[in-house]
């Protein structure tokens, strides 16, 4: 079956730092990637998706390009701010009837960011 | 425009005792889905539905029923609630189940813990 595999954390940095956010997957096919972001006390909130090979995601500053041939949709971010500090989620979801109706996430991934 | 209303936010319960989680959306979606986040898990399907009169179990359905009577309500049964559902509840909900084409919107989660 389907699964995302990304990085442990906690992942603490400064203000200003690049940040990077580890995503691989396991599917068949040709899966949708998605970021999703939950800030503290709130549900998850798309970030960014990419839906075919190549595709670069962006919004807010982050970026993710999907990787067909390393199976990876890594999250990057040039320059961290203290409002980004939350938990982000590496998702996926099928391309066939029997798994394009449900997300696959992975563990999610805590970045707090110092000021 | 309320999105995802998910009530109550936080419960507890005694083990054998029942309750209903509500969710609604007032975005006309067809698309809806509960998911249980736990920790160091990520975010698990308990069940779907696809239109009103329309419901099918996900990953991990057990211990858990739904009905969807409304496109706007797809309300949560817990019949009799042991201490492995302690979890935190988030219902989801997306214009269609085509989730690589539709935004999936996320309600804000019920934290329910079970004594």
């Amino acid at each position: 079956g389907n699964s995302v595999t990304q990085m442990e954390g906690p992942v603490t940095l400064s203000e200003e730092a690049f940040l990077t956010i580890n995503c691989t997957y396991t599917a068949t096919g040709y899966p949708s990637l998605f970021w999703y972001v939950q800030y503290p006390g709130e549900g998850l909130q798309l970030l960014l998706k990419a839906t075919k090979a190549d595709d670069k995601g962006s919004n807010k500053g982050f970026e993710a390009t999907y990787r067909k041939e390393t199976t990876s949709f890594h999250l990057e971010k040039g320059s961290v701010q203290v409002s980004d500090s939350a938990v982000y989620f590496c998702a996926l979801t099928g391309d066939s009837g029997g798994s394009n109706y449900k997300l696959t996430f992975g563990k999610g991934t805590l970045l707090t960011v110092n000021p | 425009n309320a999105g995802v209303t998910q009530t109550p936010k936080f419960q507890v319960l005694k083990t054998g005792q029942s309750m209903t989680l509500q969710c609604a959306q007032d975005m006309n979606h067809e698309y809806m889905s509960w998911y249980r986040q736990d920790p160091g898990m990520g975010l698990r399907l308990i069940h779907y539905s696809v239109g009103a009169g329309i419901t099918d179990q996900g990953e991990v359905p057990n211990g858990y029923n739904v009905s969807r009577s409304t496109t706007e309500d797809f309300p949560l049964r817990l019949l009799s609630a042991a201490p492995s559902q302690t979890s935190v509840y988030f219902c989801a909900s997306s214009y269609t189940l085509q989730l690589a084409k539709n935004i999936q919107y996320f309600g804000a989660g019920t934290r329910l813990s079970v004594l």
